[in-house]
């Protein structure tokens, strides 16, 4: 069965302090790893598309790399502008199109 | 600011009560999803619509029911209403062969 789990489920860092969050999975065949940033009360923005292990991403601060059974997005020097819930999903090469979804790690920058 | 709409913005409503939302598509995409988030929980898939046509469902509730018309906006009808449907309702569109979800701003369903 297809499935995500992310890790931690909140991570809390002060201003500048770099970290990573995770995003592991298990399908049968990867079509696609994404990506999500989503602020309280707002629907989730896309961030990155990965689609084969060794694959890295980069917007601004952020980062995201793919190995064959998880993905780390890379935060450097966070502000406390990039405090949000980070979303992975993926979706499978014998799906519909379907994202299978992990529950988010909620990011808190403190100033 | 993705190109999806969703309409309204917030909904209050009492129990047993019917209510639809709307989501209008990103320019050009065929594909709409409705998903589900409740109060401190995940997304929860419930169903997918492909120029008019439904293509895949989730966990969709049998008091629920969707619909895109030919001009691609979609509709999602609750009816029946419990207090446990109070949730953020959230369309996302895409592109064909894109997989990348694209998502309105959502509807805020309180259910009294």
């Amino acid at each position: 069965e297809d499935q995500v789990t992310q890790s931690p489920e909140a991570l809390r860092l002060q201003e500048g302090e770099s970290s990573s969050l995770n995003c592991s999975y298990t399908v049968s065949g990867l079509r696609g790893l994404f990506w999500y940033r989503q602020d309280p009360g707002k629907g989730p923005e896309f961030l990155f598309t990965l689609y084969s292990a060794g694959e890295e991403k980069e917007k601004e601060r952020l980062k995201a790399t793919l190995t064959k059974k998880e993905s780390f997005l890379h935060i450097t020097a966070p502000k406390p502008e990039d405090s949000a819930t980070y979303l992975c999903a993926v979706q499978d090469m014998d799906s519909n199109y379907q994202l299978i979804w992990g529950a988010g790690t909620k990011l808190i920058i403190k100033p | 600011d993705s190109g999806v709409t969703q309409t309204p913005k917030h909904l209050i409503t009492a129990t047993g009560q019917r209510v639809t939302l709307r989501c209008s598509p990103r320019s050009g995409d065929l594909s709409v999803y409705w998903y589900q988030q409740s109060l401190d929980q995940g997304l929860q898939f419930l169903i997918q619509y492909y120029n008019g046509e439904e293509r895949a469902k989730g966990n969709i509730l049998e008091r629920f029911s969707a619909q895109q018309f030919p001009d691609l906006h979609s509709e999602l009808n609750l009816s029946s209403l419990e207090l446990g449907d109070s949730a953020l309702y959230f369309c996302a569109s895409s592109t064909q062969g894109q997989p990348e979800q694209f998502f309105g701003p959502g509807t805020r369903l309180t259910v009294l």
